[in-house]
């Protein structure tokens, strides 16, 4: 079945960018989505169909999905970005939702 | 505002059965796939299963088909998930989450706020 990583955690200075990877097998031809997680909270959609921004998510937040990587971005971060992220991708070849093991991000 | 709200999680044997819900409210529950998806405790998310807007579509995650079987009643605006042969590593927070976009490869843009499965070991 389809596998997608992600690194365990990102750490950024407030104010710098923060990119945290979602890698697997020519991603770049599939959508992923993204989601942040909060503790005691439940996730919530940040980037959908790579690129997409629900209305409730910041400018700050970006997404983009080429080759084997897909990419979630956050210029300007926050003390309030820290928080899980998940990449989400559909396997079309198995039917199957796969996410991503999580990053925790660390605003220092 | 859309809502979901699951309800049904709780202590529960080895090999015992459970079954969560799911109402909503706010969009039309039959136009949208629908999803279960857990986290067991400390860990990341793992989606379960899906369900298409009129049922005739299930997907489920290797580890509990079989065991497990999603279903809805569209009158009700419900989401269903019923859990038998229950084990240990099936210890979780259940969402239900809404999907959107297209087909089962959408993204989950409204979740429930979970409720909590506990089988002893």
């Amino acid at each position: 079945s389809y596998v997608v990583t992600q690194p365990p955690s990102v750490s950024v200075a407030p104010g710098k960018t923060a990119r945290i990877t979602c890698g697997g097998n020519n991603i770049g031809s599939k959508s992923v989505h993204w989601y942040q997680q909060k503790p005691g909270q439940a996730p919530f959609l940040v980037i959908y169909y790579d690129s997409g921004r629900p209305s409730g998510t910041p400018e700050r937040f970006s997404g983009s999905n080429s080759g084997n990587t897909a990419t979630l971005t956050i210029s300007r971060v926050e003390a309030g970005d820290e928080a899980d992220y998940y990449c989400h991708v559909w396997d079309s070849s198995s039917d199957h939702v796969v996410f991503g093991g999580g990053t925790k991000l660390t605003v220092l | 505002e859309v809502q979901l709200m699951e309800s049904g999680g709780g202590l529960v044997q080895p090999g015992g059965s459970l079954r969560l819900s799911c109402i909503v409210s706010e969009f039309p529950f039959r136009s949208y796939w629908m999803s279960w998806v857990r986290q067991a405790p400390g860990k990341g998310l793992e989606w379960v299963a899906n369900i298409k807007e009129d049922g005739s579509e299930k997907y489920y995650v290797d580890s509990v088909k079989g065991r497990f079987t999603i279903s809805r009643d569209n009158a009700k605006n419900s989401l269903y998930l019923q859990m038998n042969s229950l084990r240990a590593e099936d210890t979780a927070v259940y969402y239900c989450a809404r999907v959107s976009g297209l087909g089962a490869g959408g993204q989950f843009d409204y979740w429930g706020q979970g409720t909590l499965v506990t089988v002893p070991s």
